[in-house]
């Protein structure tokens, strides 16, 4: 069964801090991994997408990590803003179907406190 | 910038109206979703579409009924409203970069801004 998971399920941090969130998944045959953040009542914004000849990757703050043996990726934020108070969406893609399906984690609930 | 809106944002409604939600892109993407979430909860696909004249029902069962009648524009129409359907509903599109099935699903998926919809 195609699954993503997430954790911590939540997290909070002190502005000016680094954190690192995990997305183990099994979705196969792998396609790419996408984080996304998405802000309360809003549609989830596109961090980084990773392919699976892809080890790293970096948007600004947000550092992504891919290893596709062991079906695992993180979402490192560096010096942590208030800003970055969001759910944290790591959605899986499959080649299987003509559709190329997403299979989306729960998120990650990070709370920055000033 | 995405190019994809939602309407309306916000929409609350009374037991038993129907309903439809607007979802258009201006990408020209050929692929396009509809999820359902409720708070703090995950994002569960309802409906998608890989072109025009093509729906298919997702993981979640819905009442909820789609069309695509054009590329751009994948309404979603709910016929008669219950409580139940209170939820915060997301459309999404993506779009293939070239021929072929390695390639093609190498692609951003956007989203729009959700349509937040309480049925009293």
């Amino acid at each position: 069964k195609n699954q993503v998971e997430q954790s911590p399920q939540s997290l909070i941090i002190l502005e000016g801090k680094n954190c690192t969130l995990q997305c183990n998944y099994t979705v196969s045959p792998f396609s790419n991994l996408r984080w996304y953040k998405q802000d309360t009542g809003r549609g989830p914004v596109s961090l980084t997408i990773m392919t699976f000849s892809e080890n790293t990757k970096s948007n600004g703050r947000y550092t992504a990590t891919l290893d596709a043996d062991t079906k695992q990726s993180s979402l490192h934020i560096t010096a942590s803003q208030l800003s970055d108070s969001a759910s944290y969406i790591c959605v899986v893609s499959d080649r299987g179907s003509t559709l190329g399906r997403l299979y989306f984690g729960r998120g990650t609930q990070l709370t920055v406190w000033p | 910038e995405a190019d994809i809106y939602q309407t309306p944002r916000y929409l609350v409604i009374g037991t038993g109206k129907k309903i439809t939600l607007e979802c258009s892109q201006t990408m020209g993407h050929d692929k396009m979703y509809w999820y359902q979430q409720d708070p703090g909860m995950e994002l569960h696909l309802i409906h998608y579409s890989y072109g025009v004249n093509s729906t298919e029902k997702g993981d979640l069962s819905s009442e909820s009924t789609v069309s695509r009648i054009r590329t751009e524009h994948f309404p979603l129409t709910l016929e008669s409203a219950r409580p139940s359907h209170t939820s915060q509903y997301l459309c999404a599109s993506s779009g293939s970069t070239s021929p072929g099935q390695g390639a093609a699903w190498n692609t951003e998926a956007f989203f729009g801004q959700g349509t937040r919809l309480t049925v009293v």
